[in-house]
């Protein structure tokens, strides 16, 4: 069974650029959220796709955005970097049907904002 | 709105002792609650989760956790530490949209 991965490991930006990180689901997940981790801090929820759809929102602005493609992976999408974007940036996936819905994490991606 | 109180951000104990980290939740519908370890540069890796039905639940490396409804509380435990355990530990409360709600965390360290 392959587990959450993600690309890519370490990114530095500098404050304005745009970022893409991506996301592989676990094999049979279904659905991804999208968490941001901050140093010295909880993971804070983003957002999470379903069915290539936004279904879940935190309190980040806009210019977060994300994708869901057809194989389940997705894409998350920072406009505008801010300084306090650096992060751990966290993916998770599960499959909605199971009761439980237990998210499994991948490794993350470190991202710093110059 | 759910929320998640982790009591200690830092817990320090002796090889061979008693490992307790607290946790402390607010729900207003039945919790589904869970914990996560975190080792340095890495993801989270899931330890255990409370649902439904037996309120102590047993987790991976020898961990367990025991829901107490009257309190609140899903304190986690492991009678005998690990220089392997020293990490970062959260609790993490789900809401009906499958969104996690987590704690600050906590961090173990295991003197030898």
């Amino acid at each position: 069974e392959t587990g959450v991965t993600q690309s890519p490991t370490h990114l530095i930006k500098t404050r304005g650029q745009q970022v893409t990180l991506r996301c592989s689901s676990q094999s049979g997940h279904n659905t991804v959220s999208w968490y941001q981790q901050a140093l010295g801090q909880g993971p804070q929820f983003i957002f999470q796709y379903y069915r290539e759809e936004e279904n879940g929102r935190g309190n980040f602005p806009p210019r977060f955005s994300g994708l869901q493609f057809p194989n389940y992976s997705s894409e998350l999408n920072v406009n505008a970097l801010e300084l306090d974007d650096s992060a751990l940036y966290l993916c998770a996936s599960s499959k909605v049907g199971q009761v439980e819905e237990t998210q499994y994490f991948g490794p993350g991606t470190r991202l710093l904002v110059l | 709105a759910q929320s998640v109180t982790q009591l200690g951000s830092h817990v320090s104990v002796s090889e061979g002792a008693l490992v307790l980290l607290r946790c402390n939740y607010s729900s207003s519908v039945p919790p589904y609650l869970f914990w996560y370890v975190q080792y340095p540069n890495q993801g989270l890796q899931l330890l255990l989760k409370y649902t439904t039905g037996a309120t102590l639940v047993k987790g991976i490396n020898g961990f367990e956790a025991e829901f107490k409804k009257s309190e609140t509380s899903f304190h986690l435990t492991k009678p005998s530490a690990h220089m392997s355990d020293a990490a970062e530990y959260f609790c993490a409360v789900r809401n009906a949209g499958n969104m996690l709600t987590f704690g600050g965390g906590t961090r173990l360290m295991v003197k030898p």
